[in-house]
């Protein structure tokens, strides 16, 4: 079984939409958690950490799911620039383990 | 502050030749990272080192080996391409050390696009 799961979309969606990306997690005792961008050809880059109170940053929102080992990612108000695959990233001791990523492609 | 710089950018290579991939950080980061990313396949990591004369074997070590020169630098060296080694490789580095307990992220340099003809 892999150690983080995500629906590799793509997931198509209209300017303005509100999208949500989920994805689970084998090791229960991962310590962090995390959501990164990466651009076609690019390197990831860190999007935001998730915390179990959950956590919002301006149109992105964020969930921890402890007890179901769950991520999720809300983006509401889905700008053409959104358009990248989403990371979901799981932190155990330092070693970092990576969904495949989910393909958002926001359409005019 | 450049963060995490890689080079060479680019780089081509025939079955068989040998080459090296360098990587470094200027943030004084103790864990250093290579992966390597293949479509539809996510970041597989291939070593990892958690400070300066560690390493150790990520998921995908076969083929390679690796140098942690000192604090900053984290080399990747490929003594035979074979064209499975094609790829995109990325390095990246976290403040924590590697096999501790951690909320750290990781920061990762541009990446190198191999290809083995």
């Amino acid at each position: 079984r892999k150690e983080v799961e995500q629906d590799p979309g793509p997931f198509n969606v209209p300017e303005g939409a509100t999208v949500a990306f989920n994805c689970t997690y084998s090791n229960s005792a991962s310590q962090s958690f995390f959501w990164y961008r990466q651009d076609c050809r690019k390197e990831p880059k860190l999007l935001m950490s998730v915390y179990s109170s959950g956590n919002e940053d301006g149109r992105f929102t964020a969930q921890l799911n402890r007890a179901s080992q769950y991520i999720s990612l809300l983006i509401r108000d889905s700008k053409l620039s959104d358009s990248a695959t989403y990371l979901c990233v799981v932190n155990n001791f330092n070693k970092f383990y990576f969904g495949s990523g989910t393909k958002l492609n926001v359409k005019p | 502050n450049a963060g995490v710089t890689q080079t060479p950018k680019f780089q081509v290579l025939k079955t068989g030749q040998s080459m090296t991939l360098q990587c470094a950080q200027d943030m004084n980061h103790n864990s250093m990272y290579w992966y390597r990313q293949d479509p539809g396949m996510g970041l597989r990591l291939i070593y990892y080192s958690a400070s300066e004369g560690t390493t150790d074997k990520g998921e995908v070590p076969n083929g390679y080996n690796v140098s942690r020169l000192n604090k900053r630098e984290f080399s990747l060296r490929l003594e035979s391409a074979a064209p499975s080694q094609t790829s995109v490789y990325f390095c990246a580095s976290s403040r924590g050390l590697a096999g501790a307990s951690s909320t750290d992220t990781q920061y990762f340099g541009p990446g190198t696009r191999l290809t083995v003809l």
